[in-house]
């Protein structure tokens, strides 16, 4: 079946530090993939997609490449902000269209 | 343009009470998904209508039900409540299947006592 598989939290880092949040997933056929962010109190939003292998996703300095090789998704970003605080869940869509979500990594940036 | 609406915010009821849960979409957005999220389970997926017709269905008792409306508006209700309803109910909507991404409103905080 489909399932996505995150890196446990949380994560706290220095502002200015180097993020990455690893992301695996395993699905039949060939899915598409997300990374939506939940800022505390709030809904989740689209932060960025990939829908086919060797994509690579990208917004607000975010990251993420589609590696079917690897079945990975690896979020990063270069120098993190304290506005990057929030809860970030990786996401496969599959053909049928059904959304599955990795159970989110929680980031905490301090100044 | 306005986003994607839930009502109520929050919501506090007694076990063994029923609940409706409301979901405006963006406008034009014909599809909607419902999940819930928990601390324990994170996010699972409920259901999703197109068209007023439940289009995929997750694995949840059927005392969680839905429909949509012709104006693409989407209802939740869930019947006979227990304190393990408790939980982050989230609405999700996209101009047709197959989009490739949801968006997500704030969600409705039920808590069942």
């Amino acid at each position: 079946g489909n399932s996505v598989t995150q890196m446990e939290g949380p994560v706290t880092l220095s502002e200015e530090a180097f993020l990455t949040i690893n992301c695996t997933y395993t699905a039949t056929g060939y899915p598409s993939l997300f990374w939506y962010v939940q800022y505390p109190g709030e809904g989740l939003q689209l932060l960025l997609k990939a829908t086919k292998a060797d994509d690579k996703g990208s917004n607000k300095g975010f990251e993420a490449t589609y590696r079917k090789e690897t079945t990975s998704f690896h979020l990063e970003k270069g120098s993190v902000q304290v506005s990057d605080s929030a809860v970030y869940f990786c996401a496969l869509s599959d053909t049928g269209n059904q959304f599955y979500f990795g159970t989110g990594t929680s980031l905490t940036v301090i100044p | 343009k306005a986003g994607v609406t839930q009502t109520p915010r929050y919501l506090i009821k007694t076990r063994g009470q029923q609940v409706t849960l409301s979901c405006s979409p963006i406008s034009g957005h014909r599809s909607v998904s419902w999940y819930q999220q928990t601390p324990g389970q994170g996010l699972q997926f409920l259901f999703e209508y197109f068209s007023e017709t439940q289009r995929n269905k997750g694995n949840f008792p059927g005392r969680f039900s839905g429909r949509q409306f012709s104006n693409s508006r989407s209802e939740m209700n869930v019947s006979t409540l227990e304190l393990g309803d408790s939980a982050l109910y989230l609405c999700a909507s996209s101009l047709v299947l197959g989009s490739r991404g949801y968006t997500f409103g704030s969600g409705t905080r039920l808590t069942v006592v």
